[in-house]
């Protein structure tokens, strides 16, 4: 079946330090990718997503590039601010099935 | 554009109570889920439906809780008897299927004293 592998949190930064949050997947078939971010008291957003290879998604100065090669979907941004400060969720939506595979998501707290 | 709508935002009742939890889709989408989410086991798919009929069920805890859709704008949720440990998050989701983005409510928090 699919899977998502997302790294474990929180990871802490200092406002404008470089972000990576890793994220593997597991799938059958050609999926399309996505970056959720969950804010408190809120739910989750869509915040990028990619749906073939080589693809980036992008938004707000997030960047992801959908590599099959490596079956990767790594979060980037270069300078990260406190109110980036969130939960993030990888995920995949194959056509065959309607039920996407959600990684366990990464707290990022980001400190002043 | 209105995007999904869920109620109440905060629900707190006793042990034994009935709970219903309730949510409207976006308007055009053919596909709802329910979703649970607490610390220790993270986002878990309870139910979803496609044009109002449960396809997938097998995410529901136990008899205790039960989802209806009676039309393409709204579904419920419902839990009886509830218990402390059904205390948690519910979100509900809604998409246009495939491999489209899901559009979540802001959920509802649900403890059970």
């Amino acid at each position: 079946g699919n899977s998502v592998t997302q790294m474990e949190g929180p990871v802490t930064l200092s406002e404008e330090a470089f972000l990576t949050i890793n994220c593997t997947y597991t799938a059958t078939g050609y999926p399309s990718l996505f970056w959720y971010v969950q804010y408190p008291g809120e739910g989750l957003q869509l915040l990028l997503k990619a749906t073939k290879a080589d693809d980036k998604g992008s938004n707000k100065g997030f960047e992801a590039t959908y590599r099959k090669e490596t079956t990767s979907f790594h979060l980037e941004k270069g300078s990260v601010q406190v109110s980036d400060s969130a939960v993030y969720f990888c995920a995949l939506s194959e056509g065959g099935s309607y039920i996407p595979t959600f990684g366990r998501g990464t707290s990022l707290i980001v400190h002043p | 554009d209105a995007g999904v709508i869920q109620s109440p935002r905060h629900e707190v009742t006793e042990m034994g109570q009935e709970v219903t939890l309730r949510c409207k889709p976006i308007s055009g989408h053919d596909y709802l889920f329910w979703y649970r989410q607490t610390m220790m086991r993270g986002l878990e798919l309870l139910i979803y439906f496609n044009n109002n009929v449960p396809i997938d069920d097998s995410g529901m805890p136990e008899d205790r809780f039960s989802a209806k859709m009676p039309n393409a704008s709204f579904s419920t949720l419902k839990i009886q008897p509830s218990e402390p440990r059904d205390s948690a998050v519910y979100f509900c989701a809604s998409s246009s299927g495939g491999q489209q983005p899901q559009h979540f409510g802001d959920g509802t928090r649900l403890s059970i004293l």
